[in-house]
C-alpha cells in the first residue's frame, strides 16, 4: 500500500533559525496536504499542493511539491515560538484517500 | 469551517470495558472519518462513517472492535470495545471540509484521549 515517509522525526531549533521537514511518498500522488498540530491540540489544515513543481507561501512558510509528485517539503523561515508543534504531510490519491506521514515535531527555544 | 464537538475529551478506562465516543458537527456532512493517533505517532484512519450504510473499515480495523454508528448527517459514534492497554490512544473525528483535486481536506475534532489501565 501507499507509504508516506516524513523526516526528520524531531527538530530542535533556536528562535530565528530556519526549519525544514521533508515528505516522500512510495507512489505518485494526486496532491499533498500539510497539517499542523499544536501540543495538546488537534491537526489543523494548512495547505494543499496539486501541481507538479508547485510552490506556495504563507507568510514565513514555504511549501513545495516535487516535479515527480512524490515528495514535498515545508520550510519555515526565522522560526518563532508560535511555530512549535507537529507538522504532518498527507499524501492524497486520485480516489480521495489520504495517507499521513509520521510527522515532524518542532521545538523552538527562545 | 465546520465546528466539530467530540466527547469525552478524555477518559481512563478499565481493561475489558467499552467506551463510546461521540462526534457532533454543526453542519450536514456526507463523510465522517475516525482516526487513531497513538502516543507520539501519526494519524491512522480507522474507518469512514457513511450515513445510511455500514462504515468502511481500513485494513487492520474490524467492526467488532470498533463499531461505528452514523444515524444522520451531523452525528457519529465510535465504540472501542473490549479495551486493552494497546487501545490507549487519541481518537479523532474528522469531516471532509472541501474536496480539492479529488482529495479530502479534513477538519478535525479536538480528539478523545483514552487511557486503558
Amino acid at each position: 500500500g501507499q507509504q508516506v515517509m516524513q523526516i526528520p522525526q524531531y527538530q530542535h531549533v533556536q528562535e530565528g533559525e530556519d526549519f525544514t521537514t521533508y515528505c516522500n511518498s512510495s507512489t505518485t500522488l494526486s496532491n499533498i496536504q500539510w497539517y499542523k498540530q499544536r501540543p495538546g491540540g488537534h491537526p489543523v489544515f494548512l495547505i494543499q499542493l496539486v501541481k507538479s513543481g508547485e510552490v506556495k507561501k504563507q507568510k514565513r512558510l514555504t511549501f513545495q511539491f516535487g516535479e515527480a509528485k512524490k515528495n514535498s517539503s515545508l520550510h519555515i523561515t526565522a522560526t518563532q515560538t508560535t511555530d512549535v508543534g507537529t507538522y504532518f504531510c498527507a499524501g492524497g490519491t486520485s480516489y480521495g484517500k489520504l495517507t499521513f506521514g509520521q510527522g515532524t515535531i518542532l521545538t523552538v527555544h527562545p | 469551517s465546520a465546528v466539530i464537538s467530540q466527547k469525552p475529551s478524555r477518559d481512563i478506562c478499565q481493561r475489558g470495558t467499552s467506551l463510546t465516543i461521540q462526534c457532533q458537527v454543526d453542519s450536514q456532512v456526507t463523510m465522517m472519518f475516525w482516526y487513531r493517533q497513538q502516543p507520539g505517532q501519526s494519524l491512522t484512519l480507522i474507518a469512514t462513517a457513511n450515513q445510511g450504510s455500514e462504515a468502511t473499515y481500513e485494513s487492520g480495523f474490524v467492526i467488532d472492535k470498533f463499531p461505528i454508528s452514523r444515524p444522520n448527517l451531523t452525528f457519529s459514534t465510535l465504540t472501542v470495545s473490549n479495551m486493552s492497554p494497546e487501545d490507549s490512544s487519541i481518537y479523532l473525528c474528522s469531516v471532509e471540509e472541501s474536496k480539492l483535486a479529488g482529495a479530502n481536506v479534513l477538519t478535525f475534532g479536538a480528539g478523545s484521549r483514552l487511557t486503558v489501565l
